[in-house]
C-alpha cells in the first residue's frame, strides 16, 4: 500500500522564478492539504483541496497557488519565488469523513520536497 | 485556534516510559487532540488522537485530563526509534489547519 509520494525530492531555484511541485496521496485519500516547514521550526498550514477545491487556506500570499486532480493527485506552485520560500515542504492526505460532521481520518505525510531558493 | 504548551526538550532512557505533557488551555470543546510525531528527514507521523477519554493504540496511550486543558502521551517503552520531534495539536474534526508548534525534541538515551 503506497503512502504518499511526493516529487522532487529536491529542488534548487533562483530568486523570482516559479516552481511546481507534485503530491500523490496514499491509497484511498480523497483530500490533499500542503504544509511549508522552515528549518527548525514545526509545519505551517498552506492550504487544504478536496473535490478538486481548494476548502481552507492558511495564512499564505497569492504566490502560493494549487490545484487538486481528478484522481486526487494535487500540485503546489509558488511564483516569484523569494530567498523566504526556501523550506521543505510536505504534503498530507486523509480521507474525508462519508457522514458530514464525523471525524476525518489522520493525516498522512510523505517525506516532503526540500526547496532551495538562491 | 487553541494555543499549546509543549517543553521545548526531554530526555529518556532506552526501555523506559516517557510522559510527553502538553497543555492546551483555550482548546474548544469539539477540538480533538491529536499528537504526531517527526523522526529525522521525514514527514510528521501520525501517532493517536482523543477527544475526552484517555486512548491506546500500538504506539502509545493518550492521557486526557478530565477539564481536557492538557494532555500526556505516554510511549510505554521507549527505543532508541522514538527520538522524535513531538507535537500536539487541537483540532476539529475536519483536520483542517492543523496548527503545528515547535513540539517536543524526545532524545533517548542507550
Amino acid at each position: 500500500d503506497a503512502g504518499v509520494t511526493q516529487s522532487p525530492t529536491h529542488l534548487i531555484k533562483t530568486r523570482g522564478q516559479q516552481v511546481t511541485l507534485r503530491c500523490s496521496p496514499k491509497s484511498g485519500h480523497d483530500t490533499v492539504s500542503w504544509y511549508q516547514q522552515a528549518l527548525g521550526q514545526g509545519p505551517q498550514f498552506i492550504f487544504q483541496y478536496y473535490e478538486e477545491e481548494e476548502r481552507q487556506r492558511g495564512n499564505f500570499p497569492d504566490r502560493f497557488s494549487g490545484h487538486q486532480f481528478p484522481n486526487y493527485s494535487s500540485e503546489l506552485n509558488v511564483n516569484a519565488l523569494l530567498l523566504g520560500d526556501s523550506a521543505l515542504y510536505l504534503c498530507a492526505s486523509s480521507l474525508a469523513p462519508q457522514t458530514p460532521g464525523s471525524y476525518n481520518s489522520p493525516l498522512h505525510f510523505g517525506n516532503g520536497t526540500r526547496l532551495t531558493v538562491t | 485556534d487553541a494555543k499549546t504548551t509543549q517543553p521545548n526538550s526531554m530526555e529518556s532512557n532506552e526501555e523506559e516510559p516517557v510522559h510527553l505533557p502538553c497543555n492546551h488551555s483555550t482548546i474548544s470543546g469539539t477540538d480533538y487532540i491529536h499528537w504526531y510525531r517527526q523522526l529525522p528527514s521525514q514527514g510528521p507521523e501520525y501517532v493517536i488522537h482523543g477527544l475526552t477519554s484517555n486512548v491506546n493504540n500500538r504506539m502509545a496511550s493518550l492521557a486526557i485530563a478530565e477539564d481536557r486543558k492538557s494532555s500526556t502521551l505516554i510511549l510505554h517503552r521507549a527505543t532508541l526509534r522514538d527520538a522524535a520531534v513531538y507535537y500536539c495539536i487541537p483540532s476539529d474534526y475536519n483536520n483542517n489547519d492543523m496548527r503545528f508548534g515547535a513540539g517536543t525534541r524526545l532524545t533517548v538515551k542507550p
